[in-house]
């Protein structure tokens, strides 16, 4: 079953305490994104990578870090969280380009954090 | 610069209403993707639709349906028949040409289904 996994679902954690959220796929994609979810705003793309060790940034990359050494996994590094981190953060998945069926950025199921 | 706009930010309706959800959206390129994306209360995202810029045809799928106007850059979404698990959150994205990595989502239309 195609798959995106993000762990942990949820997490509260405090200003300036290092974390990452994990992400991997199954799908043997390429791309990767990382989206964070805010009321009102919909979902706001914070970095994207094309392959291994290829990495840019999106619209909100402040404060994030990410790696891809790895092409199922992408992890999202909070080097050090403050309280307007606290949002909903998705993991995306997609094939290759253009016409593809697989052209569909499939999501995990998010993980849910709060920065106190 | 691409754009997404939902202007219905909360619609609620009763059971077996049709309910249309608007979508606007602005791009200067020619070749382009639209998606329409549910994220039910358990948080998920949920792939629903994908529209390529060359392809006007209305698209139904048992009581979804798209309407996708180039004309008025508009790419609306019209469940039949509503029902209470369709009450979610739903979202219109655009990406840019072929191998475009940024999704530039609409900030979502809230759909309650009443019973």
């Amino acid at each position: 079953e195609a798959q995106v996994t993000q762990n942990p679902r949820y997490l509260i954690t405090v200003t300036g305490k290092k974390l990452t959220v994990t992400c991997s796929q199954n799908m043997n994609h390429e791309y990767m994104s990382w989206y964070r979810q805010d009321p009102g705003l919909g979902l706001r793309q914070i970095y994207y990578s094309m392959n291994v060790e290829v990495t840019d940034k999106g619209d909100v990359p402040e404060g994030y870090k990410v790696s891809r050494k790895e092409k199922r996994n992408f992890p999202l590094i909070l080097e050090s969280p403050s309280p307007n981190q606290t949002s909903l953060y998705f993991c995306a998945s997609r094939g290759p380009g253009g016409g593809s069926p697989k052209n569909i950025q499939y999501f995990g199921a998010g993980t849910r954090l709060s920065v106190l | 610069a691409q754009k997404v706009t939902q202007a219905q930010t909360e619609i609620s309706v009763v059971e077996k209403e049709d309910v249309t959800l608007d979508c606007v959206y602005e791009t200067r390129d020619t070749t382009y993707y639209l998606f329409w994306y549910k994220q039910p209360p358990s948080g998920e995202l949920v792939f629903l639709i994908r529209r390529n810029s060359f392809d006007e045809q209305n698209e139904i799928s048992g009581r979804y349906s798209w309407n996708f106007q180039k004309s008025t850059s508009s790419f609306n979404f019209t469940i039949t028949a509503s029902q209470v698990v369709d009450s979610a959150v739903y979202f219109c994205a655009l990406v840019q040409d072929n191998y475009g990595q940024n999704f530039v989502f609409g900030p979502g239309t809230r759909l309650s289904v009443l019973p």
